[in-house]
C-alpha cells in the first residue's frame, strides 16, 4: 500500500526555518518525481516545489523561490522540503504527493498534510 | 504560467441531480488535466486524469470530458458523500496550476 506521511510542521516565527519530511513507502520512490503543495486556511490548493526522480532537477513557485529548498533521500524513501525565512503567508497546510506519469503526470497519491503556522 | 479557471465557484445541488463544473486553461494543455476531490480537514483525491479517465476504485458517476483549453467534470447522480469541493490542475507543464475550486454544498 502507497504511504506518504510528512512530519515537521509546527509554530515559527516569521524570518524563522523548518524542514519538512515525507517518509514514502509501498512503492519504488526513487522512479518517481515528487512535488509539495500547499493550503492556507479556508483556501485553495497551491502547487510549490517538484524534484526529479533522482533529485538532479528542482522547480519551485516564484512565491518561495530563493526561501525554500526541496531535496530526496532515496536511500530513506524520504522527502524534504527546506523552509527559509518564512513569513505569516506561508502559513498552510503542506502535502506532499507522487506524480505518476502513467497517468496523466498527476498526483496520485497524497499524504495527510502537516501544518505550518508562521506568527509571531 | 498556465492559469486555471473553474466555474463556479460554488454550487448548491440535492442528492440525485446532475453536476456539471467547468475548468478552462489559459493555453492549450492538451489533454493534461486532472480533476480532485476535497472533503474538509482531508487530503486531496485524485478523481479523473488525462482529462477523461477515471482514477482506479472512483465511482463511474464521476466523468470528464474535454481537450485543448476547455474541460468539464460531471458527477451524473449527486449522492450524499459526493459534496466536497473540487480542483482542476493541469500537468501540462510547470508550475503545475490549480483552478482556485468549486465548493459543491447541499442544497
Amino acid at each position: 500500500e502507497v504511504q506518504l506521511v510528512e512530519s515537521g510542521g509546527g509554530l515559527v516565527q516569521p524570518g524563522g526555518s523548518l524542514r519538512l519530511s515525507c517518509a514514502a513507502s509501498g512503492f519504488t520512490f526513487s522512479s518517481y518525481w515528487m512535488h509539495w503543495v500547499r493550503q492556507a486556511p479556508g483556501k485553495g490548493l497551491v502547487w510549490v516545489s517538484r524534484i526529479h526522480s533522482d533529485g538532479s532537477s528542482t522547480t519551485y513557485a516564484d512565491s518561495v523561490k530563493g526561501r525554500f529548498t526541496i531535496s530526496r533521500d532515496n536511500a530513506k524513501n524520504t522527502l524534504y522540503l527546506q523552509m527559509n525565512s518564512l513569513r505569516a503567508e506561508d502559513t498552510a497546510v503542506y502535502y506532499c504527493t507522487r506524480e505518476n506519469w502513467g497517468s496523466g503526470s498527476s498526483f496520485d497519491y497524497w499524504g495527510q498534510g502537516t501544518l505550518v503556522t508562521v506568527s509571531a | 504560467d498556465i492559469q486555471m479557471t473553474q466555474s463556479p465557484s460554488s454550487l448548491s445541488a440535492s442528492v440525485g441531480d446532475r453536476v456539471t463544473i467547468t475548468c478552462r486553461a489559459s493555453q492549450s494543455i492538451s489533454s493534461y488535466l486532472n480533476w480532485y476531490q476535497q472533503k474538509p480537514g482531508k487530503a486531496p483525491k485524485l478523481l479523473i486524469y488525462a482529462a477523461s479517465r477515471l482514477q482506479s476504485g472512483v465511482p463511474s458517476g464521476f466523468s470528464g470530458s474535454g481537450s485543448g483549453t476547455d474541460f468539464i467534470l460531471t458527477i451524473s447522480s449527486l449522492h450524499p458523500e459526493d459534496f466536497a469541493t473540487y480542483y482542476c490542475q493541469q500537468s501540462y507543464s510547470a508550475p503545475r496550476t490549480f483552478g482556485q475550486g468549486t465548493k459543491v454544498e447541499i442544497k
